[in-house]
This record gives C-alpha cells, structure tokens and sequence, in this order.
C-alpha cells in the first residue's frame, strides 16, 4: 500500500513536444504529491506539487494531472526543452513520509 | 541561503573501513532525511529525523549502519563496517514540517566502497 508506480522508465521526446510522466498509488492517506527534477550529479529539486484537492496544477510549462478517484497523477512538460533532459521523481506523502516512484529518466532530442 | 551541506562530496574506501558522511540542514528546517541512491533500488529513505528524534529508520539496511542528530543543524551516518554492497550515492534532505513536507536535497556524497 506505499508503494508509487511511475512510468515510463525512459522517454525520448522531440524538442518543442510534450512529455508525459505517469504514477500510480495506492494508499488513500497520501495528502501530498510532489514532483522532483534531478539532473546529473545533483540531488533531486522540487519541481511542481499537488493537493489531492485540485484536478490540475500548472506552473509555466510543467502541469500535474490529478485523479482522485483513479488514485493517479501525471506530468505534463509542455514545449520541451533540451535542458528539461534530467530524471523526474513523482512521489507521494503520508503523516511525514514521503513515497518516491522508481524514476523516469527523460532525454529532449534537438 | 546555502542550501543543504552535505560532506565529503566524494568518499572512497576499502572493505570493513567505518564511513561517516555528514549533514548539515537549513537552518529552521525540523526535520531531516536521510536517503540512498543507487541505479537498482532507485531512491531509498534510511531515515528521518524530527526535531532530531529519529522517527522512523525502518530503511536503514542492518545494524552496520547508524544516524544521529545530536543537534539541529547536524547531522551523521555511519558505516562499520563497510561493504563494496554500501557503493551508492547518499542525499541529506531537510525540511519544515508543515504538514506537505516539501523537501530540500543537499548535493549528496558518493561512496565507493573497494
């Protein structure tokens, strides 16, 4: 029941086209569904977060789709860039814990 | 703000060596997060401390390892002994416990243990 599915593992996407990162979760007492952004030889950075009380969420070109009642959340990257190429976690809290996906490893072609 | 500290940057070591990597968080942050990396088992969480207590360190892989938090801004994780299996990439990540726990990542340390 902690556990948080992300997919896909690596995307390839043109530049100027959207990227699309899916997660999954199971246990309903999550209250907070970040996005982190992690590139190479950094910690992960908070990139975008949502409360399960809201469908959507979009800062700049970086949108998180909501579904409650699918117990499911996605990242949209809009325009992409050749410096969005970087792994993204979703994750997602419960009380103090925080739930981290697998990873999807993104690579924006010129 | 200098963000979270974490140190060595980079750690190299020979098998049954004891590791100390090093932590200091952002100052106000009251809680604490200890976490592994590694290509296999993605991101971990060892442990987290709140208002230095530690909380919960059911990831913590067995007793060769251990954390502590004497004080609020810093914070330990030892190794002894050490394994060529511990050869990670370890992230210290603080917050301000508000409830959404929005948490900041220090640079990590990479450890190569020989």
């Amino acid at each position: 029941q902690q556990q948080v599915k992300q997919s896909p593992q690596s995307l390839i996407v043109q530049k100027g086209g959207i990227s699309i990162i899916n997660c999954a979760y199971e246990n309903t007492a999550f209250d907070y569904f970040p996005w982190y952004q992690q590139f190479p030889g950094k910690g992960p950075a908070l990139l975008i977060a949502i409360r399960p009380d809201v469908s959507e969420k979009k800062e700049g070109r970086f949108t998180i789709s909501f579904n409650k009642s699918a117990k499911q959340f996605s990242l949209h990257i809009m325009d992409s860039q050749p410096g969005d190429s970087a792994t993204y976690f979703c994750a997602a809290n419960s009380a103090s814990k925080i739930i981290f996906g697998s990873g999807t490893r993104l690579s924006i072609r010129p | 703000d200098a963000g979270v500290i974490q140190s060595p940057r980079h750690e190299v070591t020979e098998m049954g060596q004891e590791v100390t990597l090093r932590c200091k968080p952002i100052s106000g942050h009251n809680s604490l997060f200890w976490y592994r990396q590694t290509m296999m088992r993605g991101l971990e969480l060892l442990i987290y401390f709140n208002n230095n207590v530690p909380i919960d360190d059911s990831g913590m892989p067995e007793d060769r390892f251990s954390a502590k938090m004497p004080n609020a801004s810093f914070s330990t994780l030892k190794i002894q002994p050490s394994e060529p299996r511990d050869s990670a990439v370890y992230f210290c990540a603080s917050s301000f416990s508000n409830g959404y726990n929005e948490q900041f990542f220090g640079p990590g340390t990479r450890l190569t243990v020989l």
